[in-house]
């Protein structure tokens, strides 16, 4: 499969637990998104790494949310203290030149 | 800052008939690109189409038209000759690379 990969597809967390999510972005791809959807929502931008190193973060990404591509390969997303507002559907991206190309998402669900 | 407005929430057509989804844009930046997606409801975005504000000339590709018109900020997307798979939420995104500012979707609905 030469597409964006993430695991886990779905993720139930209670309120105050922390959570890592993965990324897998397409092989020759060195630029890696995080974007975060909640329902009725377009896609909004947390962050983004150009190979290993993290350019820019929104200012939705709070200091709970912690994000690493330490081999400037696949990327986790960590959440600490999860607060039912996260409940979302959590998107990575890759881009090489051009469009982005979109994995699946991992849908956290916090009771 | 950067603002994408997708005025229609939902649209909904009986097959083959053809669907257009307005997008209209905001930017100060003079280079940009603008972008189409489609999310199924399996819930994976797919790409559809990328344009560079250099380059108004509308596309067709299959089924699938696109008019950007740089004078009004526009960037329309046609579906002609709709069908029942082509169901989805639609997002018109403002940006370059892979950051994206998205719109909040247009949800197209064909029915049989």
């Amino acid at each position: 499969d030469t597409g964006v990969s993430q695991n886990p597809r779905h993720k139930i967390t209670k309120r105050g637990q922390n959570v890592t999510f993965r990324c897998d972005p397409i092989s020759e791809h060195n630029r890696l998104y995080w974007y975060r959807q909640t329902l009725g929502q377009g896609p909004e931008f947390l962050t983004y790494f150009q190979n290993e190193a993290q350019l820019e973060k929104s200012r939705l990404l709070s200091d709970r949310f912690s994000a690493e591509r330490p081999k400037g390969s696949f990327s986790t997303l960590e959440i600490q203290r999860t607060e039912q507002g996260d409940s979302a559907m959590y998107l990575c991206a890759s881009s090489l030149q051009g469009g982005a190309f979109f994995g699946q998402g991992t849908r956290l669900t916090v009771v | 800052a950067q603002k994408v407005t997708q005025a229609q929430t939902e649209i909904s057509v009986v097959e083959k008939e053809d669907v257009t989804l307005d997008c209209v844009y905001e930017t100060r930046d003079t280079t940009y690109y603008l972008f189409w997606y489609k999310q199924p409801p399996s819930g994976e975005l797919v790409f559809l189409i990328r344009r560079n504000s250099f380059d108004e000339q509308n596309e067709i590709s299959g089924r699938y038209s696109w008019n950007f018109q740089k004078s009004t900020s526009s960037f329309n997307f046609t579906i002609t000759a709709s069908q029942v798979v082509d169901s989805a939420v639609y997002f018109c995104a403002l940006g370059s690379w892979g950051k994206l500012q998205f719109g909040a979707g247009t949800q197209v609905v064909v029915t049989p």
